[in-house]
């Protein structure tokens, strides 16, 4: 257990809705980071978190947002669903800016389209 | 531009024997870190090994360690010992600072009796 958590574990929605996907990092990390795993992107880096501010952001499509919130849980939003989101979708999180800082993932969020 | 190369998509292995999962990776950056992390049927992402790229000596964690050749810009995990439950798809992948992670495209390891 990486002490990261996300909810739900799975997501079953369709087309065109909106879903939200909760994160909690482990407990003193301040840095949160969503990655998507998909087929046939492989693992793609998101956006990250540091203390509430977003630090960075990647391969994120406009229809995606994302929030670090005081208690330092995220949440990803995904809204206008497309059948080409569905993915795993992983939180992890990391205790500050140290370059040996690992990242510690959480299960994942498995999210289907249909 | 900062790359991870997995040239391995599949490996085989028997029980108790050592296995290499192959990475190389790009970077003009002097500072660096690579990781390792294990994928489960289950999905869950595991944390296995780290090298830093001013390290002097190969990391190790129990039956891993990672076989760092910088001159070759590559990183190679070594499980000593391979047990069933080593069975799993392994990424490796790069951070440079603070930065994201950059994953290969991954290793599907096979563990038979």
């Amino acid at each position: 257990d990486s002490g990261v958590t996300q909810t739900p574990k799975h997501l079953i929605t369709a087309t065109g809705q909106r879903v939200t996907l909760r994160c909690s990092p482990r407990s003193g990390d301040l840095s949160v980071y969503w990655y998507q795993q998909s087929l046939d992107q492989g693992l793609q880096f998101l956006i990250q978190y540091y203390n509430g501010e977003e630090r960075a952001k990647g391969n994120i499509l406009e229809r995606f947002s994302a929030q670090q919130f005081p208690d330092l849980h995220s949440e990803l939003n995904l809204s206008s669903l497309e059948l080409g989101d569905s993915a795993l979708y992983f939180c992890a999180s990391r205790r500050g800016a140290g370059a040996t800082d690992t990242q510690y993932f959480g299960p994942g969020t498995r999210l289907t389209v249909l | 531009a900062q790359k991870i190369t997995q040239t391995q998509p599949g490996m085989f292995v028997q029980e108790k024997e050592a296995v290499t999962l192959d990475c190389t990776y790009d970077t003009s950056d002097p500072s660096y870190g690579l990781f390792w992390y294990k994928q489960p049927s289950s999905g869950e992402m595991i944390f296995l090994i780290y090298q830093g790229s001013y390290d002097q000596q190969n990391a190790t964690e129990g039956r891993y360690s990672l076989n760092f050749q910088k001159a070759r810009k590559s990183a190679n995990l070594v499980i000593s010992a391979s047990q069933l439950g080593d069975s799993a798809m392994y990424f490796c992948a790069m951070r440079r600072n603070t930065d994201k992670l950059i994953f290969g495209t991954g290793t599907r390891l096979q563990v038979f009796p």
